[in-house]
């Protein structure tokens, strides 16, 4: 599998402000995917970056709040913007393994908003 | 309902015992699935796969039911190490293709 990093691995940001986490990967990947893991919950999919075209966002997530830039097929960032408390989570890449339907993931960024 | 639900647990067992978690789901377009293992302040990672009606790994066996959309883990011989969060994984490619995660169950193994 991929050798996935994510920079910060943490980070504490004030109310407002915007953070923007990056994703990098040691070997080109079509696909890569941003989730979310709220304090005791589950991964919930943010949305799908492939290069050279528009995030598809799921429901109930949107690009002004969480813009997502794909440069190329080894690297991507989120932003999470204009941050409030309810942001405070882990968010986690993941890129697809050999199988297309498996999936490998990041360290994670441990985000908290005061 | 929930599209893949699990006990969230915990489940403390100790070590040697054979424990069994299972989830359900509700889409039957549901292609594939998995097992990943999540550690405390760690990210999941792989355990199996589950492509057919079933597959074993060692000590780890996840079988699964079509029919009912049900999918099962069986850990046998419990060792500390296993104790981490299992969560159960589908794959759908309904237009989009995508995982979706259960909330996982809390194994605490005990000496």
């Amino acid at each position: 599998s991929a050798v996935i990093s994510q920079k910060p691995s943490r980070d504490i940001c004030q109310r407002g402000t915007s953070l923007t986490i990056q994703c990098q990967v040691d070997s080109q990947v079509t696909m890569m995917f941003w989730y979310r893991q709220q304090p005791g919950q589950s991964l919930t999919l943010i949305a799908t970056a492939n290069q050279g075209s528009e995030a598809t966002y799921e429901s109930g997530f949107v690009i002004d709040k969480f813009p997502i830039s794909r440069p190329n097929l080894t690297f991507s960032t989120l932003t999470v913007s204009n941050m409030s408390p309810e942001d405070s989570s882990i968010y986690l890449c993941s890129t697809q393994g050999g199988v297309s339907d498996t999936q490998y993931f990041g360290p994670g960024t441990r985000l908290t908003v005061l | 309902r929930k599209e893949v639900e699990q006990d969230p647990g915990p489940f403390n067992v100790p070590e040697g015992a054979t424990v069994a978690f299972n989830c359900t789901y509700s889409n039957s377009a549901s292609q594939s699935f998995f097992w990943y293992r999540q550690d405390c302040r760690k990210e999941p990672k792989l355990l199996m796969s589950v492509y057919s009606s079933g597959n074993e790994d060692g000590r780890f066996t996840a079988q699964l039911n079509r029919a009912s959309q049900y999918i099962s883990l069986l850990i046998r011989d419990s060792k500390l190490s296993d104790s981490a969060t299992y969560l159960c994984v589908v794959f759908m490619n309904t237009g989009f293709q995508k995982l979706v995660f259960g909330t996982g169950t809390r194994l605490l193994v005990s000496p």
